[in-house]
Protein backbone atom coordinates (compact mmCIF):
# COMPACT_ATOMS: atom_id res chain seq x y z
CA UNK A 1 0.00 0.00 0.00
CA UNK A 2 1.02 4.00 -0.51
CA UNK A 3 3.46 4.72 2.17
CA UNK A 4 4.44 7.83 3.39
CA UNK A 5 7.81 8.83 5.10
CA UNK A 6 7.11 11.97 7.64
CA UNK A 7 10.85 12.76 9.64
CA UNK A 8 12.30 13.32 11.90
CA UNK A 9 9.46 11.77 14.62
CA UNK A 10 10.64 14.16 17.04
CA UNK A 11 12.84 17.02 17.68
CA UNK A 12 13.39 19.83 19.92
CA UNK A 13 14.74 22.90 19.52
CA UNK A 14 15.71 26.49 20.92
CA UNK A 15 13.49 29.43 21.01
CA UNK A 16 14.60 31.11 17.74
CA UNK A 17 16.18 28.41 15.81
CA UNK A 18 14.13 27.11 12.36
CA UNK A 19 13.44 23.08 12.15
CA UNK A 20 12.29 21.42 8.82
CA UNK A 21 9.88 18.94 8.63
CA UNK A 22 10.13 16.28 5.74
CA UNK A 23 7.33 14.04 4.14
CA UNK A 24 8.24 11.91 1.09
CA UNK A 25 5.99 9.87 -0.27
CA UNK A 26 7.71 6.83 -0.80
CA UNK A 27 5.67 4.25 -3.47
CA UNK A 28 3.76 6.56 -5.74
CA UNK A 29 3.61 10.74 -6.38
CA UNK A 30 1.82 12.90 -4.61
CA UNK A 31 0.15 16.02 -6.58
CA UNK A 32 -1.17 17.43 -3.27
CA UNK A 33 -0.10 17.14 0.26
CA UNK A 34 -1.41 18.76 3.34
CA UNK A 35 0.14 19.78 6.40
CA UNK A 36 -2.07 19.57 9.90
CA UNK A 37 -0.63 20.06 13.65
CA UNK A 38 -2.24 18.62 16.44
CA UNK A 39 -3.18 20.13 20.05
CA UNK A 40 -2.82 17.88 22.90
CA UNK A 41 -6.23 16.58 23.11
CA UNK A 42 -7.46 18.14 20.17
CA UNK A 43 -8.47 17.14 16.84
CA UNK A 44 -6.42 17.86 13.67
CA UNK A 45 -6.14 21.10 12.09
CA UNK A 46 -5.05 21.60 8.52
CA UNK A 47 -2.40 24.53 8.14
CA UNK A 48 -1.82 24.33 4.33
CA UNK A 49 -2.54 22.33 1.11
CA UNK A 50 0.48 22.29 -1.22
CA UNK A 51 0.17 20.98 -5.04
CA UNK A 52 3.64 19.90 -6.46
CA UNK A 53 5.19 22.92 -8.18
CA UNK A 54 3.36 25.93 -6.85
CA UNK A 55 2.70 27.75 -3.86
CA UNK A 56 0.84 26.55 -0.78
CA UNK A 57 -2.62 27.45 0.32
CA UNK A 58 -2.68 28.37 3.77
CA UNK A 59 -5.83 28.04 6.00
CA UNK A 60 -6.88 31.21 7.58
CA UNK A 61 -4.56 32.34 10.66
CA UNK A 62 -1.63 30.45 9.47
CA UNK A 63 0.93 32.69 9.37
CA UNK A 64 2.91 31.75 6.00
CA UNK A 65 6.04 33.42 6.64
CA UNK A 66 6.61 31.41 9.75
CA UNK A 67 5.34 28.32 8.17
CA UNK A 68 7.37 27.43 4.77
CA UNK A 69 5.81 24.65 2.43
CA UNK A 70 8.20 23.49 -0.52
CA UNK A 71 6.44 20.87 -2.65
CA UNK A 72 9.10 20.87 -4.98
CA UNK A 73 9.07 17.34 -6.73
CA UNK A 74 6.10 14.65 -6.58
CA UNK A 75 7.73 13.18 -3.83
CA UNK A 76 8.65 15.52 -1.19
CA UNK A 77 7.20 18.40 0.72
CA UNK A 78 8.75 19.97 3.60
CA UNK A 79 7.63 22.07 6.71
CA UNK A 80 10.13 24.78 8.18
CA UNK A 81 8.67 26.12 11.63
CA UNK A 82 11.19 29.46 11.31
CA UNK A 83 12.53 31.14 14.26
CA UNK A 84 10.06 28.60 16.67
CA UNK A 85 8.97 29.90 19.85
CA UNK A 86 7.50 27.53 22.59
CA UNK A 87 3.69 28.21 21.33
CA UNK A 88 5.39 26.19 18.12
CA UNK A 89 5.12 22.89 20.18
CA UNK A 90 2.98 20.43 18.76
CA UNK A 91 2.61 17.52 16.52
CA UNK A 92 2.68 18.03 12.65
CA UNK A 93 1.45 15.54 10.40
CA UNK A 94 1.52 15.49 6.64
CA UNK A 95 -0.41 13.86 4.41
CA UNK A 96 -0.54 12.85 0.99
CA UNK A 97 -3.15 12.21 -1.98
CA UNK A 98 -1.88 10.41 -5.30
CA UNK A 99 -2.12 11.74 -8.68
CA UNK A 100 -5.66 10.98 -10.65
CA UNK A 101 -7.97 12.79 -9.61
CA UNK A 102 -10.66 12.59 -6.80
CA UNK A 103 -9.52 9.57 -5.32
CA UNK A 104 -9.67 9.96 -1.64
CA UNK A 105 -6.65 7.90 -1.32
CA UNK A 106 -5.30 10.00 1.64
CA UNK A 107 -2.18 8.72 3.36
CA UNK A 108 -0.56 9.97 6.11
CA UNK A 109 2.92 10.30 7.72
CA UNK A 110 3.49 9.19 11.34
CA UNK A 111 4.12 12.46 12.76
CA UNK A 112 6.88 15.01 14.14
CA UNK A 113 6.65 15.98 17.82
CA UNK A 114 8.10 19.12 17.68
CA UNK A 115 9.47 20.69 21.21
CA UNK A 116 10.42 24.41 21.37
CA UNK A 117 12.42 25.13 24.29
CA UNK B 1 -15.94 26.89 14.64
CA UNK B 2 -16.02 23.23 14.48
CA UNK B 3 -18.10 22.24 11.64
CA UNK B 4 -17.23 17.89 12.87
CA UNK B 5 -18.01 17.43 16.33
CA UNK B 6 -17.39 14.28 18.48
CA UNK B 7 -19.45 15.12 21.81
CA UNK B 8 -17.51 12.11 23.54
CA UNK B 9 -14.07 12.48 23.88
CA UNK B 10 -14.00 8.62 25.50
CA UNK B 11 -16.14 5.15 25.28
CA UNK B 12 -15.01 2.20 27.07
CA UNK B 13 -16.35 -0.86 25.44
CA UNK B 14 -16.11 -4.30 26.80
CA UNK B 15 -14.42 -7.01 24.43
CA UNK B 16 -16.80 -8.46 22.12
CA UNK B 17 -19.25 -5.70 22.70
CA UNK B 18 -20.19 -3.49 19.92
CA UNK B 19 -18.55 -0.11 20.52
CA UNK B 20 -20.72 3.00 18.72
CA UNK B 21 -18.90 6.38 17.52
CA UNK B 22 -20.26 8.93 16.89
CA UNK B 23 -20.18 12.33 14.68
CA UNK B 24 -22.17 15.33 13.94
CA UNK B 25 -21.25 17.85 11.42
CA UNK B 26 -22.73 21.82 10.20
CA UNK B 27 -21.84 21.44 6.90
CA UNK B 28 -24.34 20.36 4.70
CA UNK B 29 -21.59 20.64 1.37
CA UNK B 30 -19.67 17.76 3.32
CA UNK B 31 -20.18 14.72 0.81
CA UNK B 32 -17.65 12.43 1.95
CA UNK B 33 -17.08 11.25 5.33
CA UNK B 34 -14.31 8.79 6.32
CA UNK B 35 -13.20 7.60 9.81
CA UNK B 36 -9.69 7.24 11.05
CA UNK B 37 -7.96 5.54 13.83
CA UNK B 38 -4.90 6.97 15.83
CA UNK B 39 -2.48 5.54 18.20
CA UNK B 40 -0.56 8.37 20.13
CA UNK B 41 2.51 9.56 18.40
CA UNK B 42 1.79 7.77 15.11
CA UNK B 43 -0.40 9.29 11.91
CA UNK B 44 -4.20 8.37 11.17
CA UNK B 45 -4.81 5.26 9.86
CA UNK B 46 -8.09 4.90 7.56
CA UNK B 47 -10.51 2.71 8.44
CA UNK B 48 -13.62 3.15 6.37
CA UNK B 49 -15.46 5.63 4.04
CA UNK B 50 -18.87 6.45 3.20
CA UNK B 51 -19.75 8.86 0.52
CA UNK B 52 -23.65 11.35 0.75
CA UNK B 53 -25.45 8.54 -1.70
CA UNK B 54 -24.98 6.18 0.47
CA UNK B 55 -26.71 5.46 4.01
CA UNK B 56 -24.13 2.60 5.22
CA UNK B 57 -20.58 1.18 4.30
CA UNK B 58 -19.64 -1.86 5.75
CA UNK B 59 -16.23 -3.72 5.75
CA UNK B 60 -15.55 -6.51 8.11
CA UNK B 61 -16.22 -5.72 11.83
CA UNK B 62 -16.39 -2.00 10.82
CA UNK B 63 -19.93 -0.26 9.77
CA UNK B 64 -19.87 3.59 8.88
CA UNK B 65 -24.15 4.72 9.15
CA UNK B 66 -24.61 8.70 7.70
CA UNK B 67 -28.20 10.28 8.66
CA UNK B 68 -28.09 13.03 6.44
CA UNK B 69 -30.90 14.81 7.37
CA UNK B 70 -29.68 14.47 10.87
CA UNK B 71 -26.17 15.36 9.60
CA UNK B 72 -24.92 12.58 12.07
CA UNK B 73 -22.66 9.76 11.06
CA UNK B 74 -21.63 7.12 13.44
CA UNK B 75 -18.72 3.86 13.54
CA UNK B 76 -19.90 0.43 14.85
CA UNK B 77 -17.20 -1.94 15.41
CA UNK B 78 -18.04 -5.35 16.17
CA UNK B 79 -16.98 -7.41 18.03
CA UNK B 80 -14.44 -4.61 19.73
CA UNK B 81 -10.84 -6.12 20.44
CA UNK B 82 -8.21 -4.37 22.80
CA UNK B 83 -6.54 -3.78 19.45
CA UNK B 84 -9.24 -1.32 18.74
CA UNK B 85 -8.18 0.64 21.76
CA UNK B 86 -7.19 3.92 20.44
CA UNK B 87 -8.53 7.89 19.52
CA UNK B 88 -10.92 7.39 16.21
CA UNK B 89 -11.14 10.50 14.23
CA UNK B 90 -14.41 11.11 11.72
CA UNK B 91 -13.58 13.33 8.95
CA UNK B 92 -15.38 15.06 6.27
CA UNK B 93 -14.70 16.49 2.67
CA UNK B 94 -16.48 18.73 -0.20
CA UNK B 95 -15.98 16.65 -3.54
CA UNK B 96 -13.96 19.41 -5.91
CA UNK B 97 -12.21 21.52 -3.01
CA UNK B 98 -8.86 20.63 -3.08
CA UNK B 99 -10.78 17.65 -0.95
CA UNK B 100 -9.17 18.55 1.99
CA UNK B 101 -10.15 16.89 5.59
CA UNK B 102 -12.07 18.54 8.01
CA UNK B 103 -11.83 16.75 11.38
CA UNK B 104 -13.52 16.24 14.38
CA UNK B 105 -12.01 16.37 17.94
CA UNK B 106 -11.40 12.91 18.33
CA UNK B 107 -13.18 9.74 20.62
CA UNK B 108 -10.58 7.43 22.76
CA UNK B 109 -11.84 4.43 22.83
CA UNK B 110 -10.45 1.75 25.49
CA UNK B 111 -11.87 -1.92 24.89
CA UNK B 112 -11.78 -3.72 28.19
CA UNK B 113 -10.86 -7.65 28.95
Amino acid sequence: GAVVSQHPSWVICKSGTSVKIECRSLDFQATTMFWYRQFPKQSLMLMATSNEGSKATYEQGVEKDKFLINHASLTLSTLTVTSAHPEDSSFYICSARARGGEGYGYTFGSGTRLTVV
Amino acid sequence: DQQVKQNSPSLSVQEGRISILNCDYTNSMFDYFLWYKKYPAEGPTFLISISSIKDKNEDGRFTVFLNKSAKHLSLHIVPSQPGDSAVYFCAASVTGTASKLTFGTGTRLQVTL
